[in-house]
């Protein structure tokens, strides 16, 4: 059962456009999300969170929006740039958890295009 | 920030060998590391969760005496792929989570290593 669901695994930008990447969840319990970004051969990097208190958390180019009575989130880049291209993962932690691990989705492989 | 040190980045071994990786936080103590493991073109897939000081947390499906787990300090985790075979080939990944900065922060990477078996 896949409780956080990215269902593009691949996306192709124009370089200076805006990139939306979406991510849907299905457990109510998620309170904190994340967005993680992915070179080939390398561990994920953080980009930017987004508790559930908020609907909207911005960091420079990157923009996190969560809209919690859809389970919906996206992360928007603007403007889109070649080193962007990678894999991005959606992530979420459930409320009172503990040290439990983040809960990930499949990963949306990201090309922007010059 | 913190940083989570994995080694080594890449290694190549024998089929029945057995192969140790390395996952240390830098700057920080932690009391928990997780273990990732990542097929080509798939998401992250949490292997187990290694806890100082006790047994690692296996997740359903997960060989524990295939993927042998040690946490023995607050700052080194190990994985032990134990008689690796082809199909233990893929890239590993360690996390861990800086618990002065709080639960609810992000969790840091390693930087993976890529594990081919011959």
């Amino acid at each position: 059962d896949q409780q956080v669901k990215q269902n593009s695994p691949s996306l192709s930008v124009q370089e200076g456009r805006i990139s939306i990447l979406n991510c849907d969840y299905t457990n109510s319990m998620f309170d904190y999300f994340l967005w993680y970004k992915k070179y080939p051969a390398e561990g994920p990097t953080f980009l930017i969170s987004i508790s559930s208190i908020k609907d909207k958390n911005e960091d420079g180019r990157f923009t996190v929006f969560l809209n919690k009575s859809a389970k919906h989130l996206s992360l928007h880049i603007v403007p889109s740039q070649p080193g962007d291209s990678a894999v991005y993962f959606c992530a979420a932690r459930p409320k009172n958890s503990g040290n439990t691990p983040l809960v990930f989705g499949k990963g949306t492989r990201l090309s922007v295009i010059a | 920030g913190a940083v989570v040190s994995q080694h080594p980045s890449r290694v190549i071994c024998k089929s029945g060998t057995s192969v140790k990786i390395e996952c240390r936080s830098l700057d920080f103590q932690a009391t928990t590391m997780f273990w990732y493991r990542q097929f080509p073109k798939k998401s992250l897939m949490l292997m187990a969760t290694s806890n100082e000081g006790s047994k690692a947390t296996y997740e359903q499906g997960v060989e524990k005496d295939k993927f042998l787990i040690n946490h023995a300090s607050l700052t080194l985790s190990t994985l032990t792929v134990t008689s690796a075979h082809p199909e233990d080939s893929s890239f590993y990944i360690c996390s861990a989570r800086d618990p002065v900065r709080g639960l609810n922060t992000e969790a840091f990477f390693g930087q993976g290593t890529r594990l081919t078996v011959v």
